[in-house]
């Protein structure tokens, strides 16, 4: 057990709808990647937070934003969803932000876009 | 930009055999490298890490050395096991361009050990 929790684990939806994916990072730490992971695309950033501040974006569509709340719980939103978004959403923490930085995964949200 | 290439899978071995995953990267500066695993139907667990030329990262009878000449950081096992199916990933830590430390990771190679 990594100590990241992640919500919900399975998530079935439609497309043009818009859904919300939920991470606690471990306690103590203040930063939040959040990682996608599909069959085409393999593992890929999407966007970090540090201390509630956005700090860096990778491959993040527009249609996707997130944020780090004070309690440093992060959420995701995927909106007009397609059936290319369909994947395994992952965040992962660590303590500090850049340098040598081991982060910890979560369990993963598996995003099912029919 | 960075990036992570490592061997294709799948790679099936049986128990006891030796393990090699090959992993090569390209990056701007000396960036940390890390071996993670999956396995099925779970998040990613960090395998080992090193930071720098030559460090030698090691767990749970795993290995792999940072090579700054070849610029690899290949894995390497003298015996697996069963409970080593999994799919493994190499990673590398960005650095620089505005990367706040978020990995970027290879394709990953999905290991099977027949008993």
């Amino acid at each position: 057990d990594s100590g990241v929790t992640q919500t919900p684990k399975h998530l079935i939806t439609a497309t043009g709808q818009r859904v919300t994916l939920r991470c606690s990072p471990r306690s103590g730490d203040l930063s939040v990647y959040w990682y996608q992971q599909s069959l085409d695309q393999g593992l890929q950033f999407l966007i970090q937070y540090y201390n509630g501040e956005e700090r860096a974006k990778g491959n993040i569509l527009e249609r996707f934003s997130a944020q780090q709340f004070p309690d440093l719980h992060s959420e995701l939103n995927l909106s007009s969803l397609e059936l290319g978004d369909s994947a395994l959403y992952f965040c992962a923490s660590s303590f500090r932000t850049g340098g040598i930085n081991e982060q910890y995964f979560g369990p993963g949200t598996r995003l099912t876009v029919t | 930009g960075d990036s992570v290439t490592q061997m294709e899978g799948p790679v099936t071995l049986s128990e006891e055999a030796f393990l090699t995953i090959n992993c090569t990267y390209t990056a701007t500066g000396y960036p940390s490298l890390f071996w993670y695993v999956q396995y099925p139907g779970e998040g990613l667990q960090l395998l080992l890490k090193a930071t720098k030329a030559d460090d030698k990262g090691s767990n749970k009878g795993f290995e792999a050395t940072y090579r700054k000449e070849t610029t690899s950081f290949h894995l390497e096992k003298g015996s697996v096991q069963v409970s080593d199916s999994a799919v493994y990933f190499c990673a590398l830590s960005a650095l620089g361009g505005g990367s706040q430390g978020n990995l970027i990771f290879g394709k990953g190679t999905k290991l099977s050990v027949k008993p």
